[in-house]
């Protein structure tokens, strides 16, 4: 079936680094958008970042931008986030989330990994 | 950056009621408008996209209107399973964001 898992949150300390990954299956990775959201503990949601289909557009929301890096392998049906100098702020549950383009929301997501940035 | 604002924040209604949220862009976003229903512990669930189209296997009791910069989310009778936190989110822009949310409480 259709299925996102997202894997590698956990505990880092503030100015650490963590990679995320998704791992997509059931469907033809290479021909949606994909997205991470993410929402802090008692929040809304965030929208974090997105990759166009082929890796040739990515966008960031500002709060990230200079920080996180999103990546994608098409041949290993994988989405990446690498998240460097870690803030108390990113403390969140990080969904990934499939988009099939801008007009048509993110219909399929993963059951979120979390990630805590405490000393 | 483009700001959702959605109203209310809560509200609380009663099984079988006419439910409506409303979400307004501080800039015109076109039909780029999409609405997510979340549950405690769950990731979001896509309910309408292009602000009033509706997602497979989406009960027709939600249903979405507006363009431009106002937008509403209606439910038209109120099943136990609805009660939750709703979220609308734009996709116009670059920079896409989410409304602070609205969340729907038993009577």
């Amino acid at each position: 079936q259709v299925q996102l898992v997202e894997s590698g949150g956990g505990l880092v300390k503030p100015g650490g680094s963590l990679r995320l990954s998704c791992a997509a299956s059931g469907f033809t990775f290479s021909d949606y958008y994909m997205n991470w959201i993410r929402q802090a503990p008692g929040k809304g949601l965030e929208w974090v970042s997105y990759i166009s289909s082929s890796s040739s557009y990515t966008n960031y929301a500002d709060s990230v931008k200079g920080r996180f890096t999103i990546s994608r392998d098409n041949a290993k049906n994988s989405l990446y986030l690498q998240m460097n100098s870690l803030r108390a702020e990113d403390t969140a549950v990080y969904y990934c989330a499939r988009m099939y383009g801008e007009y048509y929301g993110m219909d399929v997501w993963g059951q979120g990994t979390t990630v805590t940035v405490s000393s | 950056d483009i700001q959702m604002t959605q109203s209310p924040s809560s509200l609380s209604a009663s099984v079988g009621d006419r439910v409506t949220i409303t979400c307004r862009a501080s800039q015109s976003i076109s039909s780029y408008l999409n609405w997510y229903q979340q549950k405690p512990g769950k990731a979001p669930k896509l309910l309408i996209y292009a602000a009033s189209s509706l997602q497979s296997g989406v009960p027709s009791r939600f249903s979405g209107s507006g363009s431009g910069t106002d937008f509403t989310l209606t439910i038209s009778s109120l099943q136990p399973e609805d009660f939750a936190t709703y979220y609308c989110q734009q996709t116009y822009s670059t920079l896409w964001t989410f409304g602070q949310g609205t969340k729907v409480e038993i009577k």
